[in-house]
């Protein structure tokens, strides 16, 4: 069964510092794997994913995240926080065979000034 | 582009009554919709898989006669809390998949949620 876990519920960083949000996944045919940013009271945004095409994957917002197999991790970074980054980050894998997704259980930024 | 359009954002009822919640797509068709409970400072949780002209996939636990499901089009799907409760107040998402986009990689698209409290 394919699970996903994300290290660290809640993450502080400095502004201008490195982000680092962690993701962990299990899965025993090759993954798609997402990230999603949720801003309170609202949905869900598309931040990058990677799907087999390349390890080191760009996403939006300064955003990227490197798919590494050996260590079965998919970690989220950026080189500088930003104010605006708080928020609740989510790490998801696409169900085997479906279209369902596999949540972790989020991670929330706080970045200060 | 792939933009999911769901209303009410808010909405806030007497116990006992029955509440629809709607999720469109507004720029491609999505076979596919699924719906998601989130609790305060919690994951979502997968509540149904709402497939057009047919019959939604209810995960384990979750009460189809309590939740119900209808996905009439290729851009509407709804999900009606009937007869609800206090312990229904929660924050309900939706999201779709475009269905020119089949590959399992292609990824869902949210809505930007529903907070319901039962009074």
């Amino acid at each position: 069964a394919q699970s996903v876990t994300q290290l660290g519920s809640h993450v502080s960083v400095s502004e201008g510092a490195l982000v680092l949000l962690r993701c962990n996944y299990s899965s025993s045919v090759p993954p798609y794997l997402f990230w999603y940013v949720q801003y309170p009271n609202q949905g869900l945004q598309l931040l990058l994913k990677y799907t087999s095409a390349a390890t080191l994957v760009k996403g939006i917002n300064g955003f990227e995240a490197e798919f590494k197999k050996s260590e079965t991790s998919f970690h989220l970074t950026k080189p500088s926080a930003h104010m605006r980054d708080a928020a609740e980050y989510f790490c998801a894998v696409s169900s085997s065979g479906t279209y369902k997704y596999i949540f972790g259980t989020g991670t929330r930024l706080k970045v200060l000034a | 582009g792939a933009v999911v359009s769901q209303h009410p954002s808010w909405v806030i009822c007497k116990s006992g009554t029955s509440v629809k919640i709607e999720c469109r797509s507004l720029d491609f068709q999505a076979t596919t919709m699924f719906w998601y409970r989130q609790f305060p400072k919690q994951s979502l949780m997968l509540m149904a898989t709402s497939n057009e002209g047919s019959k939604a996939t209810y995960e384990q636990g979750v009460e189809k006669d309590k939740f119900l499901i209808n996905h009439a089009s290729l851009t509407l799907s709804t999900l009606t809390v009937t007869s609800a409760h206090p312990e229904d107040s929660s924050f309900y998402i939706c999201s779709a998949r475009d269905r020119r986009k089949g590959d399992l990689g292609q990824p869902q698209h949210f809505g930007d949620g529903t907070r319901l409290s039962i009074l």
